[in-house]
């Protein structure tokens, strides 16, 4: 079974851009989370996803933003970037019922200069 | 508000055994988890508790008392390849995971 994949791997913007992170999750898993980490902060909450819903949100700004596709496909965007979204983005699928097993894709590595 | 502490680094020496301690206060409790993560890799999942006691798997134990906010992680036998993070994380009433800031082990020959 394919694990949680995230494209790309690796991604450096310009303060004021916008842009778009794309999660694959496992096969069959139809929620998808997301998180931010920061070597300060560890990993914080971002949003998670079912059936193409928002189901649940964290304390970030309305410049970060998701969505799922009907084949539980995810992506999230920021628009303008500041410096302080250079972060590791992970996304994490699971089997809506299941009490855990949180799979974690190998993030991306987002850089703002 | 919700918080999760757990030691920043720890060090050890291979074939000891090492606890890394994690205290919770959360808005409720919907289980706690143990994640290993090496550096530039995807969190893997190590363990899960929701009732109080200890939880063994191989050389991993996990031990959680919900009337404390406490659990602990304990690493037997310890190898160089244990070298990594650990994140101990709670879900709440609403599903989220709430993380800790990791616990970064480093294991010495």
């Amino acid at each position: 079974k394919a694990g949680v994949t995230q494209t790309p791997r690796y991604l450096i913007k310009t303060r004021g851009q916008q842009v778009t992170l794309s999660c694959s999750p496992i096969s069959g898993h139809r929620s998808v989370s997301w998180y931010q980490q920061t070597p300060g902060q560890g990993l914080q909450f971002l949003f998670e996803y079912f059936s193409e819903t928002q189901r649940n949100k964290g304390n970030f700004p309305g410049r970060f933003s998701g969505r799922q596709f009907s084949n539980s496909r995810s992506e999230m965007n920021v628009s303008t970037l500041e410096l302080g979204d250079s972060a590791l983005y992970l996304c994490a699928s699971r089997e809506h019922s299941a009490n855990y097993g949180y799979t974690f894709g190998s993030g991306t590595r987002l850089t703002v200069v | 508000g919700q918080n999760i502490d757990q030691p920043t680094e720890m060090t050890a020496t291979e074939g000891a055994i090492v606890q890394i301690n994690c205290t919770y206060q959360t808005s409720g409790f919907n289980g706690l988890f143990w994640y290993q993560q090496h550096a530039g890799e995807a969190p893997t999942f190590l363990s899960y508790n929701v009732l109080d006691g200890l939880e063994e798997k191989g050389r991993f134990s996990s031990f959680l008392s919900r009337s404390k906010g406490y659990s602990y992680l304990l690493l037997k036998e310890l190898q160089m390849k244990d070298s990594a993070s650990y994140l101990c994380a709670v879900r709440d009433n609403t599903d989220k995971l709430i993380f800790g800031t990791g616990t970064r082990l480093q294991v010495f020959p």
